[in-house]
């Protein structure tokens, strides 16, 4: 069994603050994780994934997120914030489920604001 | 260009109308899912498929149906829908699931009355 816990259903932040977006994972197997972002009336686009490589991951916009296993976290982050980051961002994960197959998991979201 | 689609991307139905989103991608991707959005619970994973004739249970499945006989396409059936599946549903694949990128669809916004 697999499990996503965003620890921030919102956050707020003004333009050109740094953003963090929490995320905590639990996973059987080693997991793939990811962050996707979903802007108003839009579908959903990956930001970052971490696939056991580098543990500091680099994405799209000037995002990051580091894996550590310790913590089971895979927090998000960003130095500067910016107007058109506002927008709700997913924590998932994915890992094996057996016989070839993998389920994925999302996080409940966290739906940040930018203030300007 | 490189997609997934849905059809219909909206949708008012009453309860206990059969219907069937479709759900149809052009990567020649293995593994597609379907997922519902709501409000406070993120998107939840209703089936899954890592190939063609080869369907698993994903969180939410309970009234809910889908079947793979083209690699292309994978839709989803409400045999007999109630309020309780009024939702926001999106289609994804991926190359092979796991560490693959998955790549939604627009989404289609389901009302059951």
């Amino acid at each position: 069994a697999q499990s996503v816990t965003q620890l921030d259903s919102h956050v707020s932040v003004s333009e050109g603050t740094p953003v963090l977006l929490r995320c905590n994972y639990s996973s059987s197997y080693s997991p793939s994780l990811f962050w996707y972002v979903q802007h108003p009336n839009k579908g959903l686009q990956l930001l970052l994934k971490y696939t056991s490589a580098a543990t500091l991951v680099k994405g799209i916009n000037g995002f990051e997120a580091e894996f550590k296993k310790s913590e089971t976290s895979f927090h998000l982050t960003k130095p500067s914030a910016h107007m058109s980051d506002a927008a709700e961002y997913f924590c998932v994960v994915s890992a094996y489920s057996g016989a070839g197959s993998y389920q994925l998991t999302f996080g409940k979201g966290t739906k940040l604001s930018v203030i300007p | 260009e490189a997609q997934v689609t849905q059809n219909p991307r909206y949708l008012i139905t009453v309860t206990g109308k059969k219907l069937t989103v479709t759900c149809s991608q052009n990567m020649n991707h293995e593994y597609m899912s379907w997922y519902r959005q709501d409000p406070g619970l993120g998107l939840r994973q209703i089936y899954y498929s890592m190939n063609v004739e080869v369907t698993d249970k994903g969180d939410v499945p309970e009234g809910y149906k889908v079947s793979r006989k083209e690699k292309r396409n994978f839709p989803l059936i409400l045999e007999s829908p109630s309020p309780n599946q009024t939702s926001l549903y999106f289609c994804a694949s991926s190359p092979s699931g796991g560490s693959d990128t998955q790549y939604f669809g627009p989404g289609t916004r389901l009302t059951v009355l």
